[in-house]
């Protein structure tokens, strides 16, 4: 099964860009790379995914390697709403199976 | 309002005692979803379903049951829970087995087994 690996924490300021990696060296031609983040408790989040091109949306941007071997997140401009655990998630094959990876811890600071 | 619903949202059992958490969704989704996350694992999938009466396994299925007997229910059975089961459940639900991108989890049950 692929498997993801990201850093277990970051740290951005108020009103800075963020940029959450994700690596996912035995990805497969089929799968999806979607994001998921956690605020405190509570259930995940969708943020966003894509395939094999960037992709944006009202929360944030993917930013997906030619090789797709590797995949950014990126929130433009953090507030302190988005302190939470960002997951990298790859969905093996089209069969619904999701494997998180460990996720990355971000702290906002104002 | 547009939910997925989980109950009980905190449990405290003993071991070996059969119990059942409960998970709806009223968003007419075919698929539904189980996880279990435990400190320093992260979020891992249990059991899966692609539609009524269609389940299959994720990460960790040892030790639970499930069923889809009709579309808005994906209940989770713990048919003889141990210690190692204590952990922080949640239920998710998306639009169709080829639409999965955005899963809407529910608020999550606390599961403690003694």
């Amino acid at each position: 099964d692929a498997k993801t690996t990201q850093p277990n924490s970051m740290e951005s300021n108020e009103e800075e860009p963020v940029h959450l990696p994700c690596n996912h060296s035995t990805i497969s031609g089929t799968d999806y790379i979607h994001w998921y983040r956690q605020l405190p408790s509570q259930g995940p989040e969708y943020v966003i995914h894509g395939l094999t091109s960037n992709v944006n949306n009202r929360m944030a941007s993917l930013a997906i390697a030619e090789d797709r071997k590797s995949s950014t997140l990126i929130l433009h401009r953090a507030t302190l709403r988005d302190a939470a655990v960002y997951y990298c998630i790859l969905m093996y094959n089209q069969g619904g199976k999701l494997i998180f990876g460990q996720g990355t811890e971000l702290s906002v600071k104002p | 309002e547009a939910q997925v619903t989980q109950n009980p949202r905190y449990l405290i059992t003993v071991t070996g005692k059969k119990l059942t958490v409960t998970c709806s969704q009223n968003m007419n989704h075919e698929y539904m979803s189980w996880y279990r996350q435990d400190p320093g694992l992260g979020l891992r999938q249990i059991y899966y379903s692609m539609n009524v009466e269609v389940t299959d396994k994720g990460d960790v299925p040892e030790g639970y049951k499930v069923s889809r007997k009709e579309k808005r229910n994906f209940p989770l059975i713990l048919e003889s829970p141990s210690p190692n089961q204590t952990s922080l459940y949640f239920c998710a639900s998306a639009l169709a087995p080829n639409d999965v991108y955005e899963q809407y989890f529910g608020p999550g049950t606390r599961l403690t087994v003694t």
